[in-house]
C-alpha cells in the first residue's frame, strides 16, 4: 500500500503570499490530520479533518485553512504569509476507527516551506 | 489534555538495549501511551502503543507501571538507524475529534 504523499516537497514564498499545500492519504484512510514543526515550538497540530468535515483545530491564526475532499485528499492552506510561518507541514493520515483511542497515525514526509 | 515527560536526550552503544522511560502522572483511565519516533528529515512514524499490559512488536516492547503513571520504550538492540527522536504520546480523542500532542521528546544517540 502506497504512504502517504505530499507535494510539493519544497517550497519558497516570500511574506504576503498564500500558499496550498497537498496531502494525499494511504487509500481507505478516512482522516487525515495536519502538523507544524519548527525548531522553536516543534510538532504542533494544526487540524483534523473526518469525512470532509472539520473535527478540531489547533491554536493557529485564522490564516491557516484546509478543506477535504470526497476522496479523502487533503488540503491547507496558509494565506498572508508571515517569516514565522516558514516550517516544515506535515501530513498524517489514520483509518479513524471506532473510538480512536488506538489509532495510528501514518505521516508524510512533510512540505518545507520557506517564508523570505 | 494529559501530559506527559521524557529526557531531553539519551545515548546508547549499538547493538545494547535501550530503555526510554516516559512519566504521564495525568494519565487517566482511557488512555493509551502512544509511542512515536522521527528518524532525521522524516516524517513521524509509530513505533508501538498500549492500554495496561506490556506490549510487543517487531520494533519494540512497551512496558506500562501498574499505576500507569509511567512506561518505558525497549530496544531490544539498538542500531545506527534507531537514533532519532521518539516521543510519548497520549492521544486526545473525542466522539468527533483526534490528534497527537507532541512534547519534545527524547533525543537517542546511538554510538557504533
Amino acid at each position: 500500500k502506497a504512504g502517504v504523499t505530499q507535494t510539493p516537497r519544497y517550497l519558497i514564498k516570500t511574506r504576503g503570499q498564500q500558499v496550498t499545500l497537498s496531502c494525499s492519504p494511504i487509500s481507505g484512510h478516512r482522516s487525515v490530520s495536519w502538523y507544524q514543526q519548527t525548531p522553536g515550538q516543534g510538532l504542533q497540530f494544526l487540524f483534523e479533518y473526518f469525512s470532509e468535515t472539520q473535527r478540531n483545530k489547533g491554536n493557529f491564526p485564522g490564516r491557516f485553512s484546509g478543506r477535504q475532499f470526497s476522496n479523502s485528499r487533503s488540503e491547507m492552506n496558509v494565506s498572508t504569509l508571515e517569516l514565522g510561518d516558514s516550517a516544515l507541514y506535515l501530513c498524517a493520515s489514520s483509518p479513524r476507527l471506532a473510538g480512536g483511542f488506538t489509532d495510528t497515525q501514518y505521516f508524510g514526509p512533510g512540505t518545507r516551506l520557506t517564508v523570505l | 489534555d494529559a501530559k506527559t515527560t521524557q529526557p531531553n536526550s539519551m545515548e546508547s552503544n549499538e547493538e545494547e538495549p535501550v530503555h526510554l522511560p516516559c512519566n504521564h502522572s495525568t494519565i487517566s483511565g482511557t488512555d493509551y501511551i502512544h509511542w512515536y519516533r522521527q528518524l532525521p528529515s522524516q516524517g513521524p512514524e509509530y513505533v508501538i502503543h498500549g492500554l495496561t499490559s506490556n506490549v510487543n512488536n517487531r520494533m519494540a516492547s512497551l512496558a506500562i507501571a501498574e499505576d500507569r503513571k509511567s512506561s518505558t520504550l525497549i530496544l531490544h538492540r539498538a542500531t545506527l538507524r534507531d537514533a532519532a527522536v521518539y516521543y510519548c504520546i497520549l492521544p486526545h480523542s473525542e466522539s468527533s475529534s483526534y490528534k497527537l500532542i507532541f512534547g519534545s521528546g527524547t533525543r537517542l544517540l546511538v554510538r557504533p
